[in-house]
């Protein structure tokens, strides 16, 4: 079965404390990884896709790399503004091509 | 350019009732997708349709239908609500089938009581 797994759940950072969050994902075949931001109340914000292990794309102070079976967001000295869930989504190649998303890291820096 | 929007963005329903969200995706926009976010489960894909055809579909009853009109605007509807149905709605909306780069509406929070 498809599968997008999320660590950690929730993080905690002082503002400018660099860290990255990890997204596995385990499906039949990598067509493209997704990340998205999503703030309280609102719908997720594209933010990325990679394609091919060794990939990597950034961003500000976010930089999103790929392996063949994990991706990882960096986030480089953070700021308050940069709080939100960060959201991580697999399309498998073929097949049902759904979008599997993880669950989620609930990132906070605070100031 | 316009966003995705989604209509209404709050609902409250009864058991037993059937509700239709609304979702008009960006200009140009032909492939509009559907998702259920709930706190448990997180982001499930619902269908997906492109140029008012249904090409995706996930693993949800039969309560759970959708269409798309000729202008790409998209309607959910549900059926005999349940308790676990609350939920938000997102819309997404991409130039082609094919996933890449969707971009979300701001959703529909609906609350069965």
């Amino acid at each position: 079965e498809d599968q997008v797994t999320q660590s950690p759940e929730a993080l905690r950072l002082q503002e400018g404390e660099s860290s990255s969050l990890n997204c596995s994902y385990t499906v039949s075949g990598l067509r493209g990884l997704f990340w998205y931001r999503q703030d309280p109340g609102k719908g997720p914000e594209f933010l990325f896709t990679l394609y091919s292990a060794g990939e990597e794309k950034e961003k500000e102070r976010l930089k999103a790399t790929l392996t063949k079976k994990e991706s990882f967001l960096h986030i480089t000295a953070p700021k308050p503004e940069d709080s939100a869930t960060y959201l991580c989504a697999a399309e498998p190649q073929g097949g049902s091509e759904k979008l599997v998303f993880g669950k989620g890291t609930k990132l906070t820096v605070n100031p | 350019k316009a966003g995705v929007t989604q209509t209404p963005r709050y609902l409250i329903k009864t058991r037993g009732q059937q509700v239709t969200l609304s979702c008009s995706p960006i200009s140009g926009h032909r492939s509009v997708s559907w998702y259920q976010q709930t706190p448990g489960q997180g982001l499930q894909f619902l269908f997906e349709y492109f140029s008012e055809t249904q090409r995706n579909k996930g693993n949800f009853p039969g309560r759970f239908s959708g269409r798309q009109f000729s202008n790409s605007r998209s309607e959910m509807n549900v059926s005999t609500l349940e308790l676990g149905d609350s939920a938000l709605y997102l819309c997404a909306s991409s130039l082609r089938t094919s996933r890449r780069e969707q971009y979300f509406g701001p959703g529909t929070r609906l609350t069965v009581t």
